[in-house]
């Protein structure tokens, strides 16, 4: 099974960088993916980890360690609409294509 | 086209009707999945089409019956469904389902069903 940890909520400001951290336990690892989901619409997916490291797109990163169970992603020089729930979802590899979410982290952005 | 497309919208049912909910993508996406979600929660898997065929039920009661017609569609039929089934119904769409560089999920907006 899977159990995968995120902080519920976390603010921040206009412009800063901030940290979202999701830890998880699984008994087989296949890739962990960061999803962005305003309020009423439908998850979007942000990023892809399969192997240790760092993963860089535009203001968002995300990182990996495997053998710590632990993620972040990073956003950087933050805009208001960045306000949204980012899901933690790590993928097993006993049972293909299920995906399991964390509880998300809801970010707001304040001006 | 990069899109996952879902009818309808929103959805209003009696706990004696029938209905359907219609998921369509055109990016030759071979895994096909159907979500729940209720408020304040994360998608909760239902579903797993892949290559057409049922690869995962997520012990879901008979009354949420899936139908994969061909690579494109995903049906989800619903029957006398219950009033704590009112939720968010999600499809989405990956490329595959095993482990590769650009396999996360395409959400569709999903349908907005509430149950009397």
């Amino acid at each position: 099974g899977q159990n995968i940890d995120q902080p519920t909520e976390m603010t921040a400001t206009e412009g800063a960088i901030v940290q979202i951290n999701c830890t998880y336990q699984t008994s087989g690892f296949n890739g962990l993916f960061w999803y962005q989901q305003h309020a009423g619409e439908a998850p979007t997916f942000l990023s892809y980890n399969v192997l240790d490291g760092l993963e860089e797109k535009g203001r968002f990163s995300s990182f990996l360690s495997r053998s710590k169970g632990y993620s972040y992603l990073l956003l950087k020089e933050l805009q208001m609409k960045d306000s949204a729930s980012y899901l933690c979802a790590v993928r097993d590899n006993t049972n293909a294509g299920k995906s399991t979410f964390g509880d998300g982290t809801t970010l707001t952005v304040k001006p | 086209d990069t899109e996952v497309t879902q009818t309808p919208k929103h959805l209003v049912m009696g706990m004696t009707n029938k209905k359907s909910l219609k998921c369509e993508q055109h990016m030759g996406h071979r895994a096909m999945y159907w979500y729940k979600q209720k408020a304040k929660k994360p998608p909760e898997l239902m579903f797993v089409y892949s290559y057409e065929k049922l690869s995962i039920n997520e012990s879901v009661p008979s009354r949420f019956s899936p139908e994969c017609p061909n690579s494109s569609l995903l049906n989800l039929h619903l029957h006398a469904l219950q009033p704590e089934d009112s939720a968010l119904y999600l499809c989405a769409s990956s490329l595959g389902t095993g482990g590769s560089s650009n396999e996360g999920q395409f959400f569709g907006p999903g349908t907005r069903l509430t149950v009397l």
